[in-house]
């Protein structure tokens, strides 16, 4: 079945450092990824998405490439700040379900951030 | 403004209870979803409805129960029958069939058991 693998946290960073949150993927067919994040007591947001190899989604900063030779969809942001402070989840779809949405989801990686 | 409201905030309950958490969404969405997120576990899936008075069991839906009888509206029982009901229960909805993997989500319910 469909898996997310992505590293455990917490994170803690100080403001304007580089951002690297890892996520690698197994899934059959081909599948999309996200990167969702939960701000503190809130629900998911999508952040970003990238639908086929090579694509690069990117939102507020933040980036991840679709790599099918290492299924990876790393997470990276050049500065981060104090409001980047979140919960932040790889996803893919899985599509095989008549076109339901269902989502995989990683475990999830909190980052803090001090000022 | 178009969303997913979920009520309530924050539920208490004593074992043997069932509990129902309401999920309403006003974005024309077909489909409609559950969600459990417990620390270090991520979210995983509990029931899921593309269409009215139809759904499917998730990953985890032994202990709980659903019905569709309104395109807005999913509302999640909790029975007593679920062996570990303290969680963050998240409803979420997208557009059947878009094929963009995007889900809205609402702001959750927090469950706790006594």
């Amino acid at each position: 079945g469909n898996s997310v693998t992505q590293m455990e946290g917490p994170v803690t960073l100080s403001e304007e450092a580089f951002l690297t949150i890892n996520c690698t993927y197994t899934a059959t067919g081909y599948p999309s990824l996200f990167w969702y994040v939960q701000y503190p007591g809130e629900g998911l947001q999508l952040l970003l998405k990238a639908t086929k190899a090579d694509d690069k989604g990117s939102n507020k900063g933040f980036e991840a490439t679709y790599r099918k030779e290492t299924t990876s969809f790393h997470l990276e942001k050049g500065s981060v700040q104090v409001s980047d402070s979140a919960v932040y989840f790889c996803a893919l779809s899985d599509l095989s379900n008549f076109g339901n949405e269902k989502l995989t989801f990683g475990t999830g990686t909190r980052l803090t951030i001090i000022p | 403004d178009g969303g997913i409201t979920q009520s309530p905030k924050y539920l208490f309950r004593k074992e043997g209870q069932n509990v129902t958490l309401s999920c309403e969404q006003n974005l024309n969405h077909d489909a409609m979803y559950w969600y459990r997120q417990d620390p270090g576990q991520g979210l995983r899936l509990i029931y899921y409805s593309q269409i009215v008075n139809d759904f499917q069991k998730g990953d985890i839906a032994e202990g709980y129960s659903v019905s569709r009888e309104k395109k807005e509206s999913f509302p999640l029982t909790v029975t007593s029958a679920q062996k570990n009901p303290t969680a963050f229960y998240l409803c979420a909805s997208s557009r059947s069939g878009s094929n963009t993997g995007e889900l809205f989500f609402g702001e959750g319910s927090r469950l706790t058991v006594l």
